[in-house]
């Protein structure tokens, strides 16, 4: 069975630019979570989407966005990237079901300078 | 707000030894959910064990096992009989209960050293 898939692994940008991540999560799995992930500020929550509807958001900007396509892939997108944004960014997928831990995939390392 | 604290942002424990990993949490909710999580150097995060906070009983999976004291809020991890592939980071984190509060707020995690 497939894991999350993320891609690409790496990626570097310039202050500015915009980025797009992917994210393909398990067969069956229909809740898609992103976190952001930087040594000072650890693991946050960016949003959640189920059924194609963003679910939950967390505190950031309006520069972050995502969205969930009707085969339950995620993509997410930061406009106007600036130095603060360099960090891990991990996708999570989860069965429908409160106690369901999610299952995470490799991340995206973004490089922004 | 939910929160969750790690204390120790390092440990270390000599192979085959027994190891405890400690986390508190904060929250005025009944019903939630608490986990921990392992991430490696090749970094995805793995679930490593999780807690239903309306069961009594302790969790526990092969040599990990957790305790989890609800009224004090405590949910620590212990690794028996500990392996050179523990070593990585480890991050308690709670998930509400019910509704759209499906995020898991993460702490700040502790880096596991083992020793050969």
């Amino acid at each position: 069975k497939a894991g999350v898939t993320q891609t690409p692994r790496y990626l570097i940008k310039t202050r500015g630019q915009q980025v797009t991540l992917s994210c393909s999560p398990i067969s069956g799995h229909r809740s898609v979570s992103w976190y952001q992930q930087t040594p000072g500020q650890g693991l946050q929550f960016l949003f959640e989407y189920f059924s194609e509807t963003q679910r939950n958001k967390g505190n950031f900007p309006g520069r972050f966005s995502g969205r969930q396509f009707s085969n339950s892939r995620s993509e997410m997108n930061v406009s106007t990237l600036e130095l603060g944004d360099s960090a891990l960014y991990l996708c999570a997928s989860s069965l429908v079901g409160q106690g369901n831990g999610y299952t995470f995939g490799s991340g995206t390392r973004l490089t922004v300078v | 707000a939910q929160t969750v604290t790690q204390s120790q942002p390092e440990m270390s424990v000599q192979e085959a030894e027994t190891v405890t990993l400690s986390c508190t949490y904060d929250t005025s909710e009944s019903d939630y959910y608490l986990f921990w999580y392992k991430q490696p150097p090749s970094r995805q995060m793995i679930l490593v064990i999780r807690q239903e906070a309306y069961k009594q009983q302790n969790a526990t999976e092969n040599r990990f096992s957790v305790n989890f004291q609800k009224a004090a809020k405590s949910f620590s991890l212990k690794i028996s009989d500990s392996q050179l592939g523990d070593a990585a980071m480890y991050f308690c984190a709670y998930r509400a209960y019910g509704g759209s509060q499906g995020n898991l707020i993460f702490g700040k995690g502790t880096k596991l050293s083992v020793k050969p």
